[in-house]
């Protein structure tokens, strides 16, 4: 079955502290997906991957093909930060008429000042 | 983003009623899909649509039905509402090739069956 995993399904941390969120999944991926899902509900794509490491802003993301594992820190965390995180992939085996995302259940993080 | 909206953001309704979730795009993109978010669960793929009149299922589509006559409309209609189908619905969208484009999702529809 594939499957997604993340860790941890809690986090909290004080301010400007560095954070690591986990993902790892099952099988071969096209790309994987971090997205943010702020208390309000709204979920917003930060990173698409399929290889190697992302940076935008305090934001990184990296992964492991050969590991099936990706990370997404967060350097100098703030309050603002929190949030759910969720990780998504692509299985490598999608097609035209096959498209699907499969989600892992999210990790909710939370600065505190 | 401005460019996907969901309406209505809420609803409440009542068990074995007819209701219509509206998904409304102005990026021109080709796929759009219709997720449902439920607690202890991952979004789960409830329709998408690669097209015009081109729609498929997803993992979890029974209950619920999809039309797509427009572009820029994706239509969720839930044909008789069951407690079981109370849910934060999103919409989003991508376009091809998804190696250059992610997805964007609208800001979610809160409904609640009674």
């Amino acid at each position: 079955k594939n499957e997604v995993e993340q860790s941890p399904q809690n986090l909290t941390a004080q301010e400007g502290e560095f954070i690591t969120i986990n993902c790892s999944y099952s099988v071969g991926i096209s790309a994987l997906h971090w997205l943010q899902q702020h208390p309000g509900g709204g979920i917003v794509s930060l990173f698409m991957l399929s290889s190697g490491k992302k940076k935008h802003g305090r934001l990184i993301a990296t992964i492991n093909i050969q590991e099936k594992h990706s990370s997404l820190h967060i350097t100098a965390s703030h309050p603002r930060d929190s949030a759910v995180y969720i990780c998504a992939v692509r299985w490598e085996r999608s097609n035209f008429g096959n498209e699907k995302l499969t989600f892992g259940t999210g990790t909710r993080l939370t600065i505190i000042p | 983003d401005a460019g996907i909206t969901q309406s209505p953001r809420h609803k409440v309704t009542e068990t074995g009623t007819p209701v219509t979730l509206r998904c409304h795009q102005t990026e021109n993109h080709r796929y759009m899909y219709w997720y449902r978010q439920d607690p202890g669960h991952g979004l789960r793929l409830i329709h998408y649509s690669y097209g015009v009149k081109d729609t498929d299922k997803g993992e979890v589509s029974d209950g619920y039905s999809v039309s797509r006559s427009k572009t820029e409309d994706f239509l969720l209609t839930l044909e008789s509402a069951t407690s079981s189908q109370t849910s934060v619905y999103f919409c989003a969208i991508s376009e091809f090739p998804r190696r250059l484009y992610g997805y964007t999702f609208g800001s979610g529809t809160r409904l609640t069956v009674v």
